[in-house]
């Protein structure tokens, strides 16, 4: 079936590094613009960055430009963001979300990021 | 960027109860516009795309409605399983999309 599945989260020091990796299976990953978004505890959803089908394009919400970074491989159906410099507002839980016509149609199950000394 | 305004930020309602939630877009978005819904501890799904498109799978009681800068999601006959937070989405300003800020809906 059609499934994400966030990886690698934690609790982790202000000004560290974390990277996180979403796995897709179940559809034609090389096909679709993937993004990640984040939800502070208690807190609504927040689009963070997106990247291109290809992989030629990216794009980044102004508070993590600079610090934050999307790639993935479509030899391997793996998204991943590179997170740098991390800030205690950082902290949320972080979904990999497929893109479908504008709507992010398929979402995994999130992970969460803690950034706290 | 294109903000979203949602309201009410809550409501309370019964089960059997018809339920409407508003979007307004800060501009025209045409017809841009996406709802998901999150249930405690779980992650959004997506219910409605392009302002009244249903997605497969998702129960005929939900629908949407509008075009530009207003919109709708009406549930007209709220069961259980539907109390949860929804939140309205602009895919007009790709590839930047942005979020309303959730309505959550409780039961009376």
């Amino acid at each position: 079936q059609v499934q994400l599945v966030e990886s690698g989260g934690g609790v982790v020091q202000p000004g560290r590094s974390l990277r996180l990796s979403c796995a897709a299976s179940g559809f034609t990953f090389r096909r679709h613009a993937m993004h990640w978004v984040r939800q502070a505890p208690g807190k609504g959803l927040l689009w963070v960055t997106v990247m291109s089908s290809d992989g030629y394009n990216k794009y980044s919400e102004d508070s993590v430009k600079g610090r934050f970074t999307i790639s993935r491989d479509n030899s391997k159906n793996m998204l991943f963001l590179q997170m740098n410099s991390l800030r205690p507002e950082d902290t949320a839980t972080y979904y990999c979300a497929r893109e479908a016509e504008g709507a992010l149609d398929v979402w995994g199950q999130g992970t969460l990021v803690t950034v706290s000394s | 960027d294109i903000q979203m305004t949602q309201s009410p930020s809550s409501l309370s309602a019964s089960v059997g109860d018809r339920v409407t939630i508003s979007c307004r877009a800060g501009q025209s978005i045409s017809n841009y516009l996406n709802w998901y819904q999150q249930k405690p501890g779980k992650a959004p799904e997506l219910l409605i795309y392009a302002a009244s498109s249903l997605k497969s799978g998702v129960p005929s009681r939900f629908s949407g409605s509008g075009s530009g800068t207003d919109f709708t999601l009406t549930i007209s006959s709220l069961q259980p399983e539907d109390f949860a937070t929804y939140y309205c989405q602009q895919s007009f300003s790709t590839p930047a999309p942005t979020f309303g800020g959730g309505t959550k809906v409780e039961i009376k």
